[in-house]
């Protein structure tokens, strides 16, 4: 069982639907992720926390909204979708150590489709 | 900036057989991390390999091997006597030196591999 859990793992919503995909990682770990992965495309890094800290935010949308209310909790607040943003949304965590080492554990990733 | 590419789409072997995957980075970095990882159907990316630019030791684990030379700026990843279970998406990734916060892979598109029997 992975360390980092994504709920839900599947999400079909319309365009004017308001939903929010939610990242638990029991690893005691204090930086999340949220990358974003289409089809052909290299993973797209959206959204970066250390110690709670919004860090990175790389030119995403404003209908995507970030929430990290505590280190072991991530939300993606997703409005207003378009049907290009369907993709498998992975969260990730590490610890950060300043010296920008990688290695981060993922989850299974939430598969959204926006009809 | 930094990129990483991976030529190789999709790559088809029959279980026993050998195989390498290719990894190319571009990086202004000197000191940088080179990684692989492994996204099998269920979807979570797993954690195979870190290396640092200081270290061109090529490294062994199990039927896995890893061959980094900083001349050409590749990091291929090959897989000894291939197995079913290996298929799988494997993914190359580069960070840098950034400290502003996290640490940020640039990861490659990716090679889709399949094991057939």
């Amino acid at each position: 069982e992975t360390g980092v859990t994504q709920t839900p793992r599947h999400l079909v919503m319309g365009m004017t639907n308001k939903k929010s995909l939610k990242c638990e990682q029991h690893l005691g770990h204090n930086a999340m992720y949220w990358y974003k992965q289409s089809a052909k495309k290299p993973l797209e890094l959206m959204f970066v926390y250390s110690l709670e800290e919004r860090v990175e935010n790389n030119s995403v949308p404003s209908r995507f909204s970030p929430e990290c209310p505590n280190s072991s909790h991530l939300f993606l607040h997703l409005h207003t979708l378009q049907p290009e943003d369907s993709a498998l949304y992975l969260c990730a965590s590490s610890q950060q150590s300043g010296l920008n080492t990688g290695e981060l554990f993922f989850g299974e990733g939430s598969r959204l489709t926006v009809l | 900036a930094q990129k990483v590419t991976q030529a190789q789409t999709e790559i088809s072997v029959v279980e026993k057989e050998d195989v390498t995957l290719d990894c190319v980075y571009e990086t202004r970095d000197t000191t940088y991390y080179l990684f692989w990882y492994k996204q099998p159907p269920s979807g979570e990316l797993v954690f195979l390999i870190r290396r640092n630019s200081f270290d061109e030791q090529n490294e062994i684990s199990g039927r896995y091997s890893w061959n980094f030379q900083k001349s050409t700026s590749s990091f291929n990843f090959t897989i000894t006597a291939s197995q079913v279970v290996d298929s799988a998406v494997y993914f190359c990734a580069l960070s840098g030196t950034d400290t502003g916060g996290g640490n940020k892979l640039t990861f490659g598109t990716g090679t889709q591999l399949k094991v057939e029997l």
